[in-house]
């Protein structure tokens, strides 16, 4: 149980253009979703936090406009990256908190490796 | 605002024996959760341990086990009968009302 998977597992694009990542729990529903930043060899850096059908809530120093996210339902939430820049290129993790006994566990979706050109 | 801290960039083991992963954090919290998740070369994030820290006795996962010191604020993971698949990136995490911090990560390798 407690699965979160993510898509694209990879992509390329050129500088300017937009990229969406989606966040899916398939096996629960999930109050709470978070988007994470990992750049090679260093540790997960928390971008937002999202709540099913309200507004997600930044970290300090994340554009708003440039990274929007979306959470729809209660087991999707998508990031799109905007006019995206070769600084964006990143490895993105989603997670997601399960509503029920195992609350304040985060379960992690695969990743997603963006490569802006 | 909370911060943990892993001093072990990174370390190495050999194959059965046992290796411990410091993690020390600062808060001024009572109720909060510790965590260990593993990365392994795939990147994906694997849940290994979780302590709430209103708990006095220790977590236990079959070979992984913490020694939760609440005073200290410390949080070790201890690795029994290594494997070659524990060989992976260690990030020790807290939790308070959903915002997690993450420690820097240790290497662990585990050598045949």
């Amino acid at each position: 149980g407690a699965v979160v998977s993510q898509h694209p597992s990879w992509v390329i694009c050129k500088s300017g253009t937009s990229v969406k990542i989606e966040c899916r729990s398939l096996d629960f529903q999930a109050t709470t979703m978070f988007w994470y930043r990992q750049f090679p060899k260093q540790s997960l850096m928390l971008m937002a936090t999202s709540n099913e059908g309200s507004k997600a809530t930044y970290e300090q120093g994340v554009e708003k406009d440039k990274f929007l996210i979306n959470h729809a339902s209660l087991t999707l939430s998508t990031l799109t990256v905007t006019s995206a820049h070769p600084e964006d290129s990143s490895f993105y993790i989603c997670s997601a908190i399960e509503g029920g006994l195992a609350q304040e566990t985060q379960y992690f979706g695969p990743g997603t490796r963006l490569l802006v050109l | 605002a909370q911060t943990v801290t892993q001093s072990q960039p990174e370390m190495s083991v050999q194959e059965a024996e046992t290796v411990t992963l410091s993690c020390t954090y600062d808060t001024s919290e009572n109720n909060y959760y510790l965590f260990w998740y593993k990365q392994p070369p795939s990147r994906q994030m694997i849940l290994v341990i979780r302590q709430e820290a209103y708990k006095q006795q220790n977590a236990t996962e079959n070979r992984f086990s913490v020694n939760f010191q609440k005073a200290a604020k410390s949080f070790s993971l201890k690795i029994s009968d290594s494997q070659l698949g524990d060989t992976a990136m260690y990030f020790c995490a807290f939790m308070k009302n959903n915002d997690m911090r993450f420690g820097a990560g240790t290497r662990l390798t585990v050598k045949p």
